[in-house]
């Protein structure tokens, strides 16, 4: 069975300084993992990916992600965080052989001027 | 190319009605799948339709379904609305049923019951 567990509910950082979003997953099977930003009232957009390349992914807006197998983690950074990064960030995992994907319940990013 | 469009963006029904809510998937998507985010939660899948076809469904009860259409766009039907199905329902659509691709999702119908 797959789950994914995002470790902090709200992470407040000042504008300029790296953001961390901490993410960790179990699947029974190489899993493909996700990260989505949400601004308010507005749908999802997808940040990156990981399907089984490298495990350093590199997204949009300045943001990247790396899988660790051993630590059954996915967490996302950035090195310089910005007004416009606040919002809510959800971690997704997925099996290639599933139909369905799951999210994590959720972290608020809030950036300090 | 056009991303993903649902309709209505807001939506109000009583206790007991029926609502259908609709998505048009962007182009050359044959997938489609939906979820429901309650306030302050991340999105729980409901289902998945793949070239007309349903390809997964996650815990809902039936009176949650949906069809797809030869243009790959979709409908969400709820039966018999309970005051907890008040939330937001996302739609998203991707190239294909493997979930390599990432969804790209859109902005959603906020559905309120009273």
């Amino acid at each position: 069975a797959q789950s994914v567990t995002q470790l902090d509910s709200h992470v407040s950082v000042s504008e300029g300084t790296p953001v961390l979003l901490r993410c960790n997953y179990s699947s029974s099977y190489s899993p493909s993992l996700f990260w989505y930003v949400q601004h308010p009232n507005k749908g999802l957009q997808l940040l990156l990916k990981y399907t089984s390349a490298a495990t350093l992914v590199k997204g949009i807006n300045g943001f990247e992600a790396e899988f660790k197998k051993s630590e059954t983690s996915f967490h996302l950074t950035k090195p310089s965080a910005h007004m416009s990064d606040a919002a809510e960030y959800f971690c997704v995992v997925s099996e290639s052989s599933a139909s369905k994907i799951i999210f994590g319940s959720g972290t608020r990013l809030s950036i300090r001027p | 190319e056009t991303g993903v469009t649902q309709s209505p963006t807001h939506l109000i029904k009583t206790r007991g009605q029926q609502v259908t809510l609709r998505c048009s998937s962007q182009s050359g998507h044959n997938t489609v799948s939906w979820y429901q985010q309650a306030l302050g939660q991340g999105p729980q899948f409901i289902f998945q339709y793949y070239r007309e076809e349903e390809n997964g469904r996650g815990n809902f009860p039936p009176r949650f379904s949906g069809l797809q259409f030869p243009n790959y766009s979709s409908e969400l039907n709820v039966n018999a609305l309970e005051l907890d199905d008040s939330a937001l329902y996302l739609c998203a659509s991707s190239p294909g049923r493997d979930n390599f691709y990432g969804y790209t999702f859109g902005s959603g119908t906020r559905l309120t019951v009273v």
